[in-house]
């Protein structure tokens, strides 16, 4: 079974200052990992995956993330954050050898303070 | 363009009453799912679908029910024997197996509250 830690519920940051969001997983197997974003009453939309080759991951947004294998993370990572980026963010985890059902996070609210 | 749609955005239902929530998606894709999300908790798979006429429980599904008679269409039935019904649905679809990249699309979700 696979599982997913994110270890900060609420994350309060600066704007313009840099900010990283944690992802833990466990899993017997090779995994797929995801960042997702959710804005206020509206669906998840992705931020960016890793399937495979580079550990380092670009998405939308300016926002990167990079693959730790030995460490089993896949933190979050944006250099200069904007009031638009509050939001809520969920790291998941998926079989690449099974169906695509993703397993989430409990999620990380982002307040960026002007 | 092609998305999900989630019908209806709000809904609001006694207690005892059944209730049932759309999810149409014109993307083509072989897979769907239901899941719930409660403040905290992040999402909890409730049921899939990988194919036509074909669906698995997930992780919560008590209290819930579900069909998938066409490839657009993955309605979810919230019944009376859920104990807290009370939530944000969201429903979402993926390629399928057979490109499996992994990625969900998400529709904008329903709000359910039972007074």
């Amino acid at each position: 079974a696979q599982s997913v830690t994110q270890l900060d519920s609420q994350v309060p940051v600066f704007e313009e200052a840099p900010v990283e969001l944690r992802c833990n997983y466990s899993s017997s197997v090779s995994v797929y990992l995801f960042w997702y974003v959710q804005y206020p009453n509206q669906g998840l939309q992705l931020l960016l995956k890793y399937l495979s080759g580079s550990t380092l991951v670009k998405g939308i947004n300016g926002f990167e993330a990079e693959f730790n294998k030995s460490q089993t993370s896949f933190h979050l990572r944006k250099p200069s954050v904007h009031i638009s980026d509050t939001a809520e963010y969920f790291c998941a985890v998926s079989d690449p050898f099974g169906n695509e059902k993703l397993t989430f996070g409990t999620g990380t609210r982002l307040t960026i303070i002007p | 363009d092609g998305g999900i749609t989630q019908s209806p955005k709000y809904l609001f239902r006694k207690e005892g009453q059944n209730v049932t929530l759309s999810c149409e998606q014109n993307l083509n894709h072989d897979a769907m799912y239901w899941y719930r999300q409660d403040p905290g908790q992040g999402l909890r798979l409730i049921y899939y679908s990988q194919i036509v006429n074909d669906f698995q429980k997930g992780d919560i599904a008590e209290g819930y029910s579900v069909s998938r008679e066409k490839k657009e269409s993955f309605p979810l039935t919230v019944t009376s024997a859920q104990k807290n019904p009370t939530a944000f649905y969201l429903c979402a679809s993926s390629g399928g197996t057979a490109t499996n990249t992994g990625e969900l699309f998400f529709g904008e979700g329903s709000r359910l509250t039972v007074l």
